[in-house]
């Protein structure tokens, strides 16, 4: 079974408004962590988000907001305001286990590609 | 600067021939990670080091891969006898808190 599955292969959103990437995500580990990450053409992963899974707030950083619903295990990356450099890949992400003897290592998506129009 | 330099950004190599990738992370991390992206996907694990000592391997990493990190500190991916299949992004990631990644390492074998 997948554990990160993002269902939009593709999104269009025109400058300047909101838009919602959609991740839902499969784990019987009660401590995780949620990630979301960029790629831009030039094949860079960079941070954007992340929300644990015992967090009570839902994680914002700046533009990007995480909407966490923990009942229906997603973790759907909010842009606002976006902007033409918003055009990229976006990956979300989850660590199974807070520091156990494995490493830790983080479960992707397929990914989602954002398209920011005039 | 993403806190992690990986070298080189772009291989093209004949099927058959040896790859070595280098991941310098700029500051001491205790983790290290190489992962895997091929075309149209996300990247997949591939290893882990907690300092020198190599503690997890995936089941995608085959006798043909090997990966060091003789001194806790900077790491190699060698790849023997590429084939077509091994063509993708290599991505290298430290992970203190959230895991910062490589501009990563692009293999083409032709």
């Amino acid at each position: 079974a997948q554990k990160i599955t993002q269902t939009q292969p593709g999104m269009f959103v025109q400058e300047k408004e909101a838009v919602t990437l959609d991740c839902t995500y499969d784990t019987s580990d009660p401590s995780y962590g949620l990630f979301w990450y960029k790629q831009p053409s030039s094949g860079e992963m960079i941070f954007l988000i992340y929300q644990g899974s015992y967090d009570q707030q839902n994680a914002t950083e700046g533009r990007y907001s995480l909407n966490f619903q923990k009942a229906r295990k997603s973790a759907n990356l909010v842009i606002s305001a976006s902007q033409l450099g918003d055009s990229a890949m976006y990956f979300c992400a989850m660590r199974e286990g807070r520091r156990k003897g494995g490493g830790n290592k983080l479960t992707f998506g397929t990914g989602t590609q954002l398209k920011v129009e005039l | 600067d993403t806190g992690v330099s990986q070298d080189p950004r772009h291989k093209i190599t004949k099927r058959g021939q040896n790859v070595t990738f280098r991941c310098d992370p700029i500051s001491e991390h205790n983790r290290l990670y190489w992962y895997r992206q091929t075309l149209g996907q996300g990247p997949e694990f591939l290893t882990y080091f907690q300092n020198e000592a190599q503690l997890e391997k995936s089941r995608l990493l085959s006798d043909r891969f090997s990966a060091e990190r003789p001194k806790g500190s900077f790491s190699t991916l060698e790849i023997q006898r590429t084939e077509q299949g091994d063509s993708a992004m290599y991505l290298c990631a430290i992970a203190p808190s959230s895991y910062t990644f490589g501009s990563g390492t692009r293999l083409t074998v032709v």
